[in-house]
């Protein structure tokens, strides 16, 4: 089956660019997809891409796809204490299958 | 507009016993997910239905059940509680079919004993 993997943490300072990073195994994706996840909270979509597409802009996020090596990373310009939260990366199969990776827990340092 | 509500928030109850998880799909929304979160991992998919019919399925066994309402909203049920069923349970809803724009209701955290 489908694997999705992320690194589990990352600390930044306030201000500084975030990159996470995430794997994915199958190629028959259609789109990928970024979730945030607050404390005791559900999961808030922040942005998608499309399998054909190579990056895509949005406001501070950029979402870069490299579709060979099967790699998906979201970069979040000038980050804030309040983007301190678990960041999913998930993955369409064939239209019909979520899959989701571990999440990679981000710490915001003042 | 109304976001996704799940109910209850949280439930407590003892291995062999039933359960029932109710979500609300946001307005206009005619397509739901549920979705299982365990302690520290990512959510796995359950299934989804889309217009009162099942319309995919992860890897879960039969005795988790759903079913969705001529309104949308949507029942969650498992039987026969095992304590590997504690988790978040998270339900999403969409339009269409599909999960192209889901967007995700607080969740319900199970507790089995």
């Amino acid at each position: 089956g489908e694997d999705v993997e992320q690194s589990l943490f990352l600390s930044v300072r306030e201000g500084d660019s975030s990159v996470i990073n995430c794997t994915y195994t199958d190629s028959s994706s259609t789109y990928l997809y970024w979730y945030k996840q607050e404390p005791g909270a559900g999961l808030q979509l922040l942005t998608y891409i499309f399998s054909n597409m190579d990056m895509k802009q949005d406001q501070r996020l950029t979402v870069l796809l490299n579709k060979k090596d099967k790699h998906l990373s979201l970069r979040i310009a000038d980050t804030q204490t309040g983007d301190s939260a678990i960041y999913f990366c998930a993955d369409l199969l064939y239209g019909q299958n979520f899959v989701f990776g571990p999440g990679t827990r981000l710490s915001v340092l003042p | 507009e109304t976001g996704v509500t799940q109910s209850p928030t949280h439930l407590i109850k003892t291995r062999g016993q039933q359960v029932t998880l109710r979500c609300s799909s946001q307005s206009g929304h005619n397509t739901v997910s549920w979705y299982q979160q365990a302690l520290g991992q990512g959510p796995q998919f359950i299934f989804q239905y889309y217009r009162e019919e099942e319309n995919g399925r992860g890897n879960f066994p039969p005795r988790f059940s759903g079913l969705q309402f001529p309104n949308y909203s949507s029942e969650l049920n498992v039987n026969a509680l095992e304590l590997d069923d504690s988790a978040l349970y998270l339900c999403a809803s969409s339009s269409g079919t599909g999960f192209y724009e889901q967007y995700f209701g607080p969740g319900t955290r199970l507790t089995v004993t």
